[in-house]
């Protein structure tokens, strides 16, 4: 069973609708990242952060796309005008190390944009 | 540019036979080789993981093949299970930035 939480398992938003995922990572796991798994199950790395600091990011110029994880609060991924091609398994993992990249996924969450 | 590359695409085997799975990367630096498998509606779990400093690495029926001067690794599954049927993943990464680069995986059948 995943110890990492994500909320909600799925969405359905229509074109133009703001779409918020949340994951809680695994207890003492200060490393968080985020991937889309689209439905020919290719991974895309989005962001990962080192407790409440950015580490890595994908060039998000759309500006569609934002996450945080604050402290004391579950971290979250933002889409804020759903399109048709967002629609895909967001996955949130966590890693015990800020390096040794072991990463222990949630069940994801699944946007549908229709 | 698909930086770790898998292949088959699909594979089905008989229960009992040996599964081999493939996968190469571009990267030389990386030093890190995760394998995750993946069931129908839930997440990807690690299964078996190597670095460099090995060719080999075994636990239980699952065993990594490292060749580092080819770039290739394989997974090889003996004595296959029908609870083997998954997506398996092969991954690769730099030990100190953290991020996964994963390839497209190998949805792998065992017929009982």
């Amino acid at each position: 069973n995943s110890k990492v939480i994500q909320t909600p398992r799925y969405l359905v938003k229509g074109q133009g609708q703001k779409a918020k995922m949340r994951c809680i990572p695994e207890k003492g796991h200060p490393v968080v990242f985020w991937y889309q798994q689209n439905k020919n199950n290719e991974f895309k790395f989005l962001i990962n952060f080192q407790n409440q600091e950015v580490l890595q990011q994908i060039d998000m110029t759309e500006k569609r796309f934002s996450a945080e994880c604050p402290s004391n609060s579950p971290c979250s991924l933002e889409i804020q005008s759903s399109e048709a091609g967002d629609s895909a398994l967001y996955l949130c993992a966590s890693s015990p190390t800020g390096t040794g990249n072991t990463l222990y996924f949630g069940e994801g969450s699944r946007l549908i944009v229709v | 540019q698909q930086q770790v590359r898998q292949s088959p695409q699909s594979l089905t085997v008989w229960e009992g036979e040996t599964a081999i799975l493939n996968c190469s990367y571009e990267d030389s630096t990386f030093d890190y080789f995760p394998w995750y498998w993946q069931f129908p509606r839930e997440s990807p779990a690690l299964l078996i993981a190597i670095r460099p400093v090995s060719n080999k690495k075994e636990d239980g029926r699952f065993t990594i093949f490292f060749n580092k001067r080819e770039k290739k690794l394989s997974l090889h599954i003996t004595d296959s299970q029908p609870g083997d049927s998954a997506t398996y993943f092969c991954a690769a990464s730099l030990y100190n930035q953290g991020k996964l680069i994963f390839g497209q995986g190998t949805k792998l059948s065992i017929k009982p």
